[in-house]
């Protein structure tokens, strides 16, 4: 089994939609979760923390739910500017020495 | 915004051959990293560094592969005897410390293909 998996799309979408991936992780010791940005051949680029709690930034928001080892992003209000590949990304410790990703979902939003 | 920038951006070479990438990571970070990516493939980890020393490194990570950091700027990965599955994006990172409240900054990466 994938240490991260991820639905990987293509999610096809109309600008103002919004969009909602999700990400499931094996192993329960895992503490560290984000949400990386990465443009086609490009790096990849933090687009946020995950917190149990839940947090929010703009339009993005992003839940963890430690009990069913699931991590989601939600994008309201799509803009042709967020088509990319979203990857899911954990870490074992509270240190980020070692992340590790998804394969990514695709997200392609159309005028 | 301070980068990572990383040298060569892309490079050819033979199997066999050994290859040098280099980075220089932002100058106030202290933890340093290389991950590589195949073509269609996920990102993975290969090799964490601090204080002058590997502080983790992946199954990936085998005799072939070295890291070094020459001097105050440059952090570099060797590949010693080139195969055709190293063929892959090889990205350098950075982070000012190793805690969850610390991102990690990632280069534009090294595009190597061995032929």
């Amino acid at each position: 089994r994938k240490e991260v998996e991820q639905d990987p799309g293509p999610f096809n979408v109309p600008e103002g939609a919004t969009v909602a991936f999700n990400c499931t992780y094996s192993n329960s010791a895992s503490q560290s979760f984000f949400w990386y940005r990465q443009d086609c051949r490009k790096e990849p680029k933090l687009l946020m923390s995950v917190y149990s709690s839940g947090n929010e930034d703009g339009r993005f928001t992003a839940q963890l739910n430690r009990a069913s080892q699931y991590i989601s992003l939600l994008i309201r209000d799509s803009k042709l500017s967020d088509s990319a590949t979203y990857l899911c990304v954990v870490s074992r410790s509270y240190n980020t020495d070692k992340l590790i990703f998804g394969t990514g979902t695709r997200l392609q939003v159309f005028p | 915004e301070p980068e990572v920038t990383q040298t060569p951006s892309h490079q050819v070479t033979q199997m066999g051959q050994e290859v040098i990438l280099r980075c220089v990571p932002i100058s106030n970070h202290l933890y340093f990293y290389w991950y590589r990516q195949i073509l269609g493939q996920k990102v993975e980890f290969l090799v964490s560094f601090y204080n002058n020393e590997i502080s983790e490194k992946s199954e990936i990570f085998d005799d072939q592969f070295s890291v070094e950091r020459p001097d105050g700027s440059n952090f570099t990965l060797k590949i010693r005897s080139t195969k055709l599955e190293d063929s892959a994006m090889y990205f350098c990172a950075s982070s000012e410390g190793a805690g969850s409240g610390n991102t990690i900054y990632f280069g534009e990466g090294s595009w190597l293909t061995v032929v």
